[in-house]
């Protein structure tokens, strides 16, 4: 049963530090999504690749984050530095793009910035 | 550009009865529309789609959902309601005509409870 998978799945740091998240998507995918929950702002999209590259990061603020994709099985988000209003559930997602295909949600971060 | 309201916050119903989750949509063309739901501390997981062809989709779970261009709706629905669907319903909506990868935009979700 083919799953994204994601690291680490709770992550509590102090502000001013580095936080770096992990994802892996399913074997074949060729688009990755990384997305941002919070209770007051709901589900945001952060940034989407496809064939590894960057697409639109229009949903990332651009000071702090940073999204790569170094391989086909890798995807990173890093923030630097973190920020207690970073404090949220992140999801990475992966897809094919072919239209009207749908994607597949790992598990989540959640991170926790004191 | 594209866009999904869920007009409900929450949904209360009591277990056997029939569900309904409202979901309308705004694209400039023809739509891709999807159901995710999220259980606690959970991912989203794929429910269900509209593409092309029968209004009426079936997906997992028993749930069903309605495509209605006149009205741009994509209601969820479910027959009999059971307490483990108690859950966060998001729906999500994409143009056919827009390129680029296929990017979703979703809903502010509504959550079901489903009482004894």
């Amino acid at each position: 049963d083919a799953r994204v998978t994601q690291t680490p799945r709770h992550k509590v740091t102090e502000m001013g530090q580095e936080v770096t998240m992990r994802c892996q998507p399913i074997l074949g995918h060729n688009t990755v999504f990384w997305y941002r929950q919070t209770m007051m702002q709901g589900l945001e999209l952060l940034a989407y690749f496809r064939n590894r590259a960057p697409l639109d990061d229009s949903g990332m603020p651009k000071d702090r984050f940073s999204a790569e994709m170094p391989d086909a099985t890798l995807a990173t988000l890093k923030i630097q530095p973190s920020e207690p209003r970073d404090s949220a559930v992140y999801f990475c997602a992966s897809g094919l793009h072919l239209t009207g295909n749908e994607q597949f949600f790992g598990p989540g971060t959640r991170l926790t910035v004191l | 550009a594209q866009s999904v309201a869920q007009p409900e916050d929450q949904v209360n119903v009591a277990e056997g009865n029939p569900l309904t989750v409202k979901c309308t949509y705004s694209v400039s063309g023809n739509p891709y529309l999807f159901w995710y739901v999220q259980y606690p501390n959970r991912g989203l997981q794929f429910l269900l789609k509209y593409i092309t062809g029968d209004n009426l989709v079936k997906g997992s779970y028993g749930f069903e959902a309605e495509f209605n261009k006149s009205q741009t709706s994509f209601h969820l629905k479910k027959p009999s309601a059971l307490v483990s669907d108690s859950a966060l319903y998001f729906c999500a909506v994409r143009d056919k005509n827009t390129g680029g990868g296929n990017k979703l935009t979703f809903g502010t979700g509504t959550q079901l409870k489903v009482e004894l």
